[in-house]
């Protein structure tokens, strides 16, 4: 079966400090990946989505970049956080060909202090 | 993507069915209904899809009404578990972007 991991699961992070967020997914392979932010209160905010391996798309531009080096692994970076990149940040796959469903992660709750 | 609009919130006693209305006047014929669900602090879950006819699965059904201007999700019979923010999104088959709203946040009173 399908699992998709994320770590950390919560993170306290100084304004001004590089962010690394990993996701990995595990039983399937070359698996739609999608990063979401999710705002105290507030619904989900897609902000990337990769369809293979090199492969980046960016729906809102900010302060995040994306990349994903390996088939099952999504990486969201940062190199200098802003108060405003708090939130609840999602992982989400689906399978390669066009799906109905996305699975998503467990979460990493971000809080820039 | 086409918008949704959806009640900011509903109750429902334990056992009851809940009835979750959802607008989309805009949606266009390529346009698949999703359902998704949050419960608190984890990541959303799938519930349901449709495009014209009604759909049923071990979750919930989906009833779509025949001009698909509108949709309803359907607990049959509400658990304390069911208690959650439903979405309710519009998307394309091919690509699968979901854009979220705001959702409509579910209270199952025991």
């Amino acid at each position: 079966s399908q699992t998709i991991h994320q770590w950390p699961a919560t993170l306290v992070q100084p304004v001004g400090s590089p962010l690394s967020l990993e996701c990995t997914v595990e039983g399937t392979s070359n698996p739609n990946l999608y990063w979401y932010r999710q705002a105290a209160g507030r619904g989900l905010q897609l902000l990337f989505y990769s369809v293979g391996i090199g492969q980046i798309s960016s729906e809102v531009p900010q302060n995040l970049s994306a990349s994903r080096p390996q088939d099952r692994q999504f990486i969201l970076s940062s190199k200098k956080l802003l108060l405003s990149d708090s939130g609840f940040y999602l992982c989400a796959w689906s399978p390669g060909q066009a799906s109905y469903e996305q699975y998503f992660g467990p979460g990493t709750r971000l809080t820039v202090t | 993507d086409a918008k949704t609009t959806q009640p900011n919130s509903m109750e429902s006693n334990e056992e009851e069915p809940v009835h979750l209305p959802c607008n989309h006047s805009t949606i266009s014929g390529t346009d698949y209904i999703h359902w998704y669900r949050q419960l608190p602090s984890q990541g959303p879950e799938y519930v349901i899809h449709g495009l014209t006819s009604n759909v049923n699965n071990r979750m919930a059904s989906l009833a779509i009404a025949e001009d698909r201007k509108s949709s309803t999700l359907i607990l049959h019979r509400a658990t304390l578990r069911d208690a959650a923010v439903y979405y309710c999104i519009l998307s394309m088959a091919a690509g699968n972007k979901l854009t979220f709203g705001g959702g409509t946040r579910v209270l199952v009173k025991p």
